[in-house]
């Protein structure tokens, strides 16, 4: 099945400190979606991309769709303790219609040292 | 309307037992799914229903797997003679038809001794 490579696996930073993440697969996506997982608890959306080329942003957040369609990255600015998780990429692929099945990175593990 | 409601929140069960978990979707969401998420992984895709028609189950899924969603509503997920393998977060969400990126429940976690 398809693979979603995402790195870094996990990053240790300092509060303030800015973060870049990124996503990339073997074949094409029509969106791309980047969630955060706090432990425990599902995963909750964080940014939708819809086109290649996009660059959409949310507060502190900002995240790209590339040109390829194969990857995508995340940014946080200024990080806080509260950024704290996993953060996942997701990739999703309508087919004949329909547009259900999210494949999804590894995630990775964001540690902000206050 | 409070999100997606999935019960119980943990689940210990002893090999060879029957478990079943339940979801409670957003109410005005017609898209339903299955995902299980094991540690260090990301979800992976089980089963979708689009009202109470399920319309995909992954290879995951084997025969000692059933979902249900009675009338459209609610969905069950039963997991027959539980396999040390079994042990997950059994993550549910729910979308709109047309509308990308689901919003997730807290998810059940599961674990087999």
């Amino acid at each position: 099945g398809q693979q979603l490579n995402q790195s870094p696996q996990s990053m240790f930073i300092q509060e303030g400190e800015d973060v870049s993440m990124n996503c990339t697969s073997s074949s094409i996506f029509n969106t791309w979606l980047w969630y955060k997982q706090d432990p425990g608890e599902g995963p909750v959306l964080l940014i939708a991309l819809y086109k290649a080329g996009e660059l959409t942003s949310n507060g502190r957040l900002t995240a790209q769709f590339g040109i390829t369609r194969k990857d995508s990255f995340l940014n946080i600015s200024a990080s806080i303790p509260s950024d704290v998780g996993i953060y996942f990429c997701a990739g999703q692929l309508q087919s004949g219609g329909s547009n259900y099945k999210l494949t999804f990175g590894k995630g990775t593990l964001l540690t902000v040292n206050p | 309307d409070t999100g997606v409601s999935q019960d119980p929140r943990h689940k210990i069960t002893k090999r060879g037992q029957n478990v079943t978990f339940r979801c409670d979707p957003i109410s005005e969401h017609n898209r339903l799914y299955w995902y299980r998420q094991t540690l260090g992984q990301g979800p992976e895709f089980l089963t979708y229903f689009q009202n109470e028609a399920q319309l995909e189950k992954s290879r995951l899924l084997s025969d000692r797997f059933s979902a249900e969603r009675p009338k459209g509503s609610f969905s069950t997920l039963e997991i027959q003679r539980t396999e040390q393998g079994d042990s997950a977060m059994y993550l549910c969400a729910s979308s709109l038809a047309g509308i990308y990126g689901y919003t997730f429940g807290s998810g059940t976690r599961l674990t087999v001794v």
